[in-house]
């Protein structure tokens, strides 16, 4: 079946550019998307069809897509970024798939 | 406003079978382009999808979970119903019902753009 890899856990400075990267077969053959979800909240819509914003989502979030690897990037964080992020993406044979998750901890 | 909301029982009992109702407004689910999903998470762990229905009527299952598992629609009531059968409580979790509208290009979806609120759900004797 397919499966998405994330890193457990990423760490960054206040201000500085996060980095989160979600793996997988052939990745860039189908839109990945990404999930931010905070302590006791639902999961947010943060990026769509590899690197767009939904409406509300602050221009610092950003994504990209290219060979295996698709690649949350959060430029300037700031700690309300903290949160767990999710990428997702849509497979012919299994259809819905979920990467493990990634802890993003600004300190 | 396009809303989603998760109702089901707060407790349920090992081999019993759990059913999950999504209740959505602000769209329509008898609409072309409209799919819902379940979506769960058990305490502190990753979401795991378990199903979802396309604007055709068409299904889809966790290949993990397809056993157990059935998605319906009412459009009449505007929801989508999950049950699952057998019930275990490694299936304790919180269930959520998410959105999906369907591209002009047909495959794939898109994102799941609107979540329900999630409904914890525990399972025990």
């Amino acid at each position: 079946s397919y499966e998405l890899t994330q890193p457990p856990s990423v760490s960054v400075s206040p201000g500085q550019t996060a980095s989160i990267t979600c793996s997988g077969d052939k990745l860039e053959d189908k839109y990945a998307c990404w999930y931010q979800q905070k302590p006791g909240q639902s999961p947010v819509l943060v990026i769509y069809r590899d690197n767009k914003r939904p409406s509300g989502i602050p221009e610092r979030f950003s994504g990209s897509n290219s060979g295996y690897t698709a690649t949350l990037t959060i430029s300037g964080t700031q700690a309300m970024d903290e949160a767990d992020y999710y990428c997702q993406a849509w497979e012919s044979s299994t259809a819905v798939v979920f990467g493990g998750g990634t802890k993003l901890t600004v300190l | 406003q396009v809303t989603l909301k998760e109702s089901g029982p707060v407790l349920v009992k090992p081999t019993e079978t759990l059913t999950l109702t999504c209740t959505v407004s602000g769209f329509s689910l008898s609409n072309a382009r409209m799919g819902v999903s379940w979506i769960r998470q058990p305490p502190g762990k990753a979401l795991e999808w378990l199903a979802h229905i396309f604007s055709n009527d068409e299904k889809s299952y966790s290949t993990s979970l397809k056993s157990r598992l059935t998605i319906s629609k009412d459009t009449s009531k505007s929801q989508v119903v999950l049950t699952m059968t057998n019930i275990d409580p490694v299936d304790t979790a919180t269930y959520y019902c998410a959105r999906a509208k369907e591209l002009s290009s047909g495959w794939p979806p898109d994102a799941f753009d609107v979540w329900g609120q999630g409904t914890m759900v525990t399972v025990s004797s």
